[in-house]
């Protein structure tokens, strides 16, 4: 079956204490993309790419990092996470960027204490 | 002001109803445009895409973008229960690779 996978589906942390949420796609997609949900404030991008070792930042790339050394993984790392981190993470991925649509994994909700 | 904007609702309807969704833009640069549903603790699942002006149609679902507007609909026929979600519209642009969401609205169908 063609998705994105996330994990973990619920992370409780606290902080300073770095983690590292993982992302694959089975599609063979060039694209992936990782944004936070919050309520008021809809999706935000946080860190894209388009390629293998290939990253850009999106809106609210402060305290993330991202790596993409193999096309189907694009981890998300918060090194130092704060409480303001606290957020519903998605990442999804696409063909081709933005001449086509993105695919969404399930979700990450992350609370930082 | 936001790029792409979206009444956050909610929007209560009877089941059976015919069910209006509707994104504004500001940037005629926008040439895809897609609306995505989201239940509750899942992820957005894609129900349209659509390139330039037009509509599209779906079973249940058309999707109607007016470029001249700047202005994209998503109309629900025969509304069921299950169709009770939050529905986001997206759009980008023929250049950069940045999608941009509207905030979303609520949708209620009431058996």
């Amino acid at each position: 079956e063609a998705q994105v996978t996330q994990n973990p589906r619920y992370l409780i942390t606290v902080t300073g204490k770095k983690l590292t949420v993982t992302c694959s796609q089975n599609m063979n997609h060039e694209y992936m993309s990782w944004y936070r949900q919050d309520p008021g404030l809809g999706l935000r991008q946080i860190y894209y790419s388009m390629n293998v070792e290939v990253t850009d930042k999106g809106d609210v790339p402060e305290g993330y990092k991202v790596s993409r050394k193999e096309k189907r993984n694009f981890p998300l790392i918060l090194e130092s996470p704060s409480p303001n981190q606290t957020s519903l993470y998605f990442c999804a991925s696409s063909l081709y960027g933005s001449h086509s649509p993105l695919h969404f994994g399930n979700g990450t909700r992350l609370t930082v204490t | 002001q936001k790029e792409v904007e979206q009444d956050p609702g909610p929007l209560s309807v009877p089941e059976g109803a015919i069910v209006s969704l509707n994104c504004t833009y500001s940037n005629s640069a926008f040439q895809y445009f897609m609306w995505y549903r989201q239940y509750s603790r899942k992820g957005p699942e894609l129900l349209m895409y659509t390139y330039s002006s037009g509509n599209k149609e779906d079973g249940r679902f058309t999707a109607q973008v007016d470029k001249s507007s700047k202005y994209i609909s998503l109309f629900i026929r025969d509304s069921q229960p299950s169709d009770s979600a939050t529905y986001l519209c997206a759009m980008t642009k023929n250049t950069g690779n940045q999608f941009y969401f509207g905030t979303g609205t609520s949708l209620t169908v009431i058996p």
